[in-house]
Formats: structure tokens, C-alpha cells, sequence
């Protein structure tokens, strides 16, 4: 079975343009979240959907926004870019029968805002 | 919230000696406890989980990690370090309860010497 996916696998913004990142989670995952991770540190949590419905929010501003279509694939959309925005953005798939909620990664997007 | 410690951003062992990584996290009820290993210019991927049924957790590519509830730790551990274990280390933490957001480390990164 195919892994998380993502597109693109890279990107070169200026400050000010407004991005989307697309994911497709693994075949029978229902649930979707976004990560930042930024150079040197660990991932961030942006944003869940389960069911095309947000389940969770990290501490991000709202320039960024997500959303779930219904064959479950997500996109995330930064607005107003900022310099700070310049990270690997990941995106996870889990299945929210598993009382784990293990998380499977996709390869992520390197965003770079000049 | 949860949160997550790892002591030592940087870790260098030689090839064929013991490898220890740190994870501690901050929880009164023992959460779901992730290790994950990054390699350069890819996404996460899951080397173990502790989720309540062994407190000795074996993991893929000979990696273990032991869930110490009293010292609230989940330390990563390879009896013998190999050149392709270089790479990124995170330790993750996800509530019981909802299990809709992980928390992470900051992150080792693990240098074998040849």
C-alpha cells in the first residue's frame, strides 16, 4: 500500500503570497494533521480533520487554515507569508479505530519564504 | 498539556557501542509514548510505541525503549550502534484521552563514529 503522500515536495515563496500544501493519507485513514517543523526542532501541531471536521487546532495564527475533502486528502493554506513560515511542513495519516493513534508521516514540503 | 524533554540535542557514539537517547515527559496519567527516527530530507517514521501492554517495547532496527513510570521516562536504547543509524531522534507524546495531538521533542541527533 502507498504511504502518505505530498505535493509539492518543495516550494519558493516571497513574503506576502499565500501557499497551499496537499497531502493524501494512506488508503482507509480517515484522519489527517499537519505539522511544522522548523530547522532544528521537533514538529509542531497545526491542525487534525477526521471526517472533513477539525478536530484540533495547535497554537498557530490564522493565516493558516485546512480544510478535508471526501476521499479524505487535506490542504493547508498559509496566507501572508512571513519569513518565520520557512519550514518543513508534514503531514500525517491515522486511523481513529486504533486505540494508539499511531501517526504515519509523509515526506513533507520544505517551504522557503524569501 | 503534555510535553516532552529530551536531554542532549546532540549525541556521538562509535560504531559498535551502546547507543542511549533521553526522553522524559510531563503527564499524571502515562500517555501513549512514540519514538520516531528522521533521516535527512525525509518525513518520520516509526521506530516503537509504548502503548500499556509491555513496559520493555522493541522496536524496528534493533531499538528498544523502557516506559518508567516513576522516573517518567521513555529512554531509546541500541545495545550496538551502526553507521546507518545516524539520523534524527524524536520522542512523541499522545493523550489517552483524546489522542488527537502529538507532542515532541525537540530532538537528538545521533552521530555514529566510525
Amino acid at each position: 500500500d502507498a504511504g502518505v503522500t505530498q505535493s509539492p515536495t518543495h516550494l519558493i515563496k516571497t513574503r506576502g503570497q499565500q501557499v497551499t500544501l496537499r497531502c493524501s493519507p494512506i488508503s482507509g485513514h480517515k484522519s489527517v494533521s499537519w505539522y511544522q517543523q522548523v530547522l532544528g526542532q521537533g514538529p509542531q501541531f497545526i491542525f487534525q480533520y477526521y471526517e472533513k471536521e477539525e478536530r484540533g487546532r495547535g497554537n498557530f495564527p490564522d493565516r493558516f487554515s485546512a480544510r478535508q475533502f471526501p476521499n479524505y486528502s487535506s490542504e493547508l493554506n498559509v496566507n501572508a507569508l512571513l519569513l518565520g513560515d520557512s519550514a518543513l511542513y508534514l503531514c500525517a495519516s491515522s486511523d481513529p479505530r486504533s486505540s494508539y493513534n499511531e501517526q504515519f508521516f509523509g515526506p513533507g514540503t520544505r517551504l522557503t519564504v524569501l | 498539556a503534555q510535553s516532552v524533554t529530551q536531554l542532549g540535542s546532540h549525541v556521538s557514539v562509535s560504531e559498535g557501542a551502546l547507543v542511549l537517547l533521553r526522553c522524559n515527559y510531563s503527564s499524571s496519567v502515562p500517555p501513549y509514548l512514540f519514538w520516531y527516527v528522521q533521516y535527512p530530507n525525509q518525513g518520520l517514521q516509526l521506530l516503537l510505541k509504548y502503548t500499556s501492554a509491555a513496559t520493555l517495547v522493541k522496536g524496528i532496527n534493533g531499538f528498544e525503549a523502557e516506559f518508567k513510570k516513576s522516573e517518567t521516562s521513555f529512554h531509546l536504547t541500541k545495545p550496538s550502534a551502526h553507521m546507518s543509524d545516524a539520523a534524527e531522534y524524536f520522542c512523541a507524546v499522545s493523550d489517552r484521552g483524546t489522542g488527537n495531538q502529538f507532542y515532541f521533542g525537540t530532538g537528538t541527533s545521533l552521530t555514529v563514529i566510525p
